[in-house]
């Protein structure tokens, strides 16, 4: 199956600082990738969706200015956490769509997650 | 709006004998749903999906879910868990022509020796 891969796994940053995180879509091209943050203990919670070649669409709430996300490529999708407080601390899940699944919908692959801690 | 209900937050249960993990979701019009399993600090696990057609749906790892429609209900059993099990399940939903699933609260499945 298709491979969605994340990067760092884990990272700890200073408050102030700003954190990058990765998503690879290993073996097929994503025009479409989504952010999900989750809390301990809770499900997922949609940021954006990132398309390829555009700006990314944010839900209700998300500060883009905070998040900011960049769908560089067809493989590849980056989220950054920018001036990092400890309440952004999580678990942040990428996840991208194959249009080449051969299936409807799309399959939904899913990264293995980065765990961020602000100190 | 569509929302996905899981009625329990966790399910403790004994080695090898059988579980159901409860979903129920509200929509006015069909959607798709599926079953995720996601194990501690790891990303989420397709275990099925239902699409349309026969109501039994069969995946990995010996679970199986039914949809009802009468019930908007689509529940995930196993006859007999492992240890193995023991993960977080989430259900999840999205319309046809659709593009965020919605997922549920999850369901904390404690498999004990």
């Amino acid at each position: 199956g298709a491979v969605v891969s994340q990067h760092p796994s884990w990272v700890i940053c200073k408050s102030g600082t700003s954190v990058k995180i990765e998503c690879r879509s290993l073996d097929f091209q994503a025009t479409t990738m989504f952010w999900y943050r989750q809390f301990p203990k809770q499900s997922l919670m949609l940021m954006a969706t990132s398309n390829e070649g555009s700006k990314a669409t944010y839900e209700q709430g998300v500060e883009k200015d905070k998040f900011l996300i960049n769908h560089a490529s067809l493989t590849l999708s980056t989220l950054t956490v920018t001036s990092a407080h400890p309440e952004d601390s999580s678990f942040y899940i990428c996840s991208a769509r194959d249009p080449a699944s051969g299936s409807t919908p799309f399959e939904q692959y899913f990264g293995p997650g980065t765990r961020l801690t602000v100190t | 709006a569509q929302s996905v209900t899981q009625l329990d937050s966790q399910v403790p249960v004994f080695e090898e004998a059988p579980v159901e993990l409860r979903c129920n979701y509200s929509s006015s019009v069909s959607v798709y749903l599926f079953w995720y399993v996601q194990y501690p600090n790891q990303g989420l696990q397709l275990l099925l999906k239902y699409l349309s057609g026969s109501t039994l749906v069969k995946g990995i790892n010996g679970f199986e879910a039914e949809f009802n429609k009468s019930q908007t209900s689509f529940h995930l059993r196993k006859p007999s868990v492992h240890i193995s099990d023991t993960a977080e399940y989430f259900c999840a939903a999205l319309p046809p022509g659709g593009f965020k699933t919605i997922f549920g609260a999850g369901t904390r499945l404690f498999v004990k020796a």
